[in-house]
């Protein structure tokens, strides 16, 4: 049972457009989100989180929103740059297991 | 303060042989999840162990794969007989409270 779901495979935008990648959970006592990014032959690199006492949670050109009665985390790229294309992975915490999305592949066009 | 560290980063076996990946988690975490990549595909969950213990063992395949998380020393993914059907990319999370990290992976190709 995926408790956390990235339903949208693959994502192509322009580069210097904003790219929105989402991802929903299914279990409310999820108390901590976390964004990776994976470049190929390469482990996942941490990229932002947020805690579930906030909605968003900004670092440059990335920011956080998390919307807790949705149950939906998204992960906004602005402007998109073209070495942000790479496949993108949600992550949810209960303070014990974390639990990993299947991941988007972000791809910006130059 | 090291990150993950998964050795060896490429391994060649051939069928039938037995492959042994290792991960080393970042001092301080007692938490250890394994993920498979195979070619054109996401990252798959296959066991989250704690230290002695095997949590969630729901993504692993019923034979030949078991994982370890000894008290001493790294976690080990072991394949058993590898067929080459078990090409992929392995990869290594350790977790605390609030963050996980990744490994590099070990790329493993039977041949």
């Amino acid at each position: 049972d995926q408790q956390v779901k990235q339903n949208s495979p693959s994502l192509s935008v322009q580069e210097g457009r904003i790219s929105i990648l989402n991802c929903d959970y299914t279990n409310s006592m999820f108390d901590y989100f976390l964004w990776y990014k994976k470049y190929p032959a390469e482990g996942p690199t941490f990229l932002i989180s947020i805690s579930s006492i906030k909605d968003k949670n900004e670092d440059g050109r990335f920011t956080v929103f998390l919307n807790k009665s949705a149950k939906h985390l998204s992960l906004h790229i602005v402007p998109s740059q073209p070495g942000d294309s790479a496949v993108y992975f949600c992550a949810a915490s209960t303070g014990n297991q974390f639990y990993f999305g299947t991941g988007t592949s972000l791809t910006v066009i130059p | 303060n090291a990150g993950v560290m998964q050795n060896p980063r490429h391994l060649v076996r051939r069928r039938g042989q037995e492959a042994r990946l290792r991960c080393s988690p970042m001092k301080g975490h007692s938490h250890v999840y394994w993920y498979r990549q195979l070619p054109e595909e996401g990252l798959k969950f296959m066991v989250y162990l704690q230290k002695e213990n095997i949590i969630d063992e729901s993504g692993m395949p019923k034979e030949r794969f078991s994982a370890e998380f000894p008290k001493e020393g790294p976690s080990i993914l072991r394949i058993q007989q590898v067929v080459r059907g078990d090409s992929a990319a392995y990869f290594c999370a350790s977790s605390a409270r609030t963050e996980a990290f990744f490994g590099q992976g070990t790329r493993l190709t039977v041949v």
